[in-house]
């Protein structure tokens, strides 16, 4: 069945630097990922959304990877912010199972000031 | 710009009743979705539907049904509340099968 893995642990930085959370995927091969924000006592917000034949993808100060390979993604926040502080989750996207997602448990990411 | 709206936002019921909660947007998406988030499952998919008519199911569709008469609104049905469906419930739509899915602001349900 299909597992995903995201850093268990919550991930605590420096404002500034370059935060990086991890998604492992294993007996799957998704077409698509997707990474969300989730606040607390809200719903997940759409961040990115990478293909298979995609190794990055770029917005704003948000950077993607998808390494089919590794069965792994890497979302990197670059000059992070306190602002930036939240559960980010990676989903895979089932091909041909319309739209169909599977959901990580989130990485919980503080950025100090 | 109401885009996708959830009713009630909090909800207590007993076990055994009927609960239905609501879910509405705005912009002709053709897939919505009901997902449940526990503590230690993280999001998981009820039910979702590809266009009006159409449902399929999730995940952990057990104890719950859904309808989609209309492309706009997609209710989602406990028919014998279970303590076991204390949650948190979202919906979500999306332009497509494989493309973003956009979240409603979620619905707490306590069954007593």
């Amino acid at each position: 069945s299909q597992k995903i893995e995201q850093n268990s642990e919550a991930l605590n930085i420096q404002e500034g630097k370059t935060a990086t959370l991890t998604c492992n995927y294993t007996n799957y091969s998704p077409a698509y990922l997707q990474w969300y924000r989730q606040d607390p006592g809200r719903g997940p917000v759409f961040l990115l959304l990478i293909r298979e034949n995609e190794k990055e993808k770029r917005k704003e100060r948000l950077k993607v990877t998808f390494d089919t390979t590794l069965k792994q993604s890497l979302f990197h926040i670059t000059a992070s912010q306190p602002a930036d502080s939240a559960t980010y989750l990676c989903a895979l996207d089932i091909y041909n199972q319309g739209g169909k997602l599977i959901f990580g448990q989130g990485t919980e990411l503080s950025v100090k000031p | 710009d109401a885009g996708i709206t959830q009713s009630p936002r909090y909800k207590i019921t007993e076990t055994g009743r009927q609960v239905t909660l609501m879910c509405h947007q705005t912009w002709s998406h053709s897939y919505m979705f009901w997902y449940r988030q526990d503590l230690g499952h993280g999001l998981r998919l009820i039910y979702y539907s590809a266009a009006a008519d159409i449902t399929d199911k999730g995940e952990v569709p057990d104890g719950y049904v859904v309808s989609r008469s209309k492309t706009e609104n997609f209710p989602l049905t406990l028919e014998s509340a279970t303590r076991s469906q204390t949650s948190v419930y979202f919906c979500a739509s999306s332009l497509g099968a494989q493309e973003a899915q956009y979240f409603g602001p979620g619905t707490r349900l306590l069954v007593l």
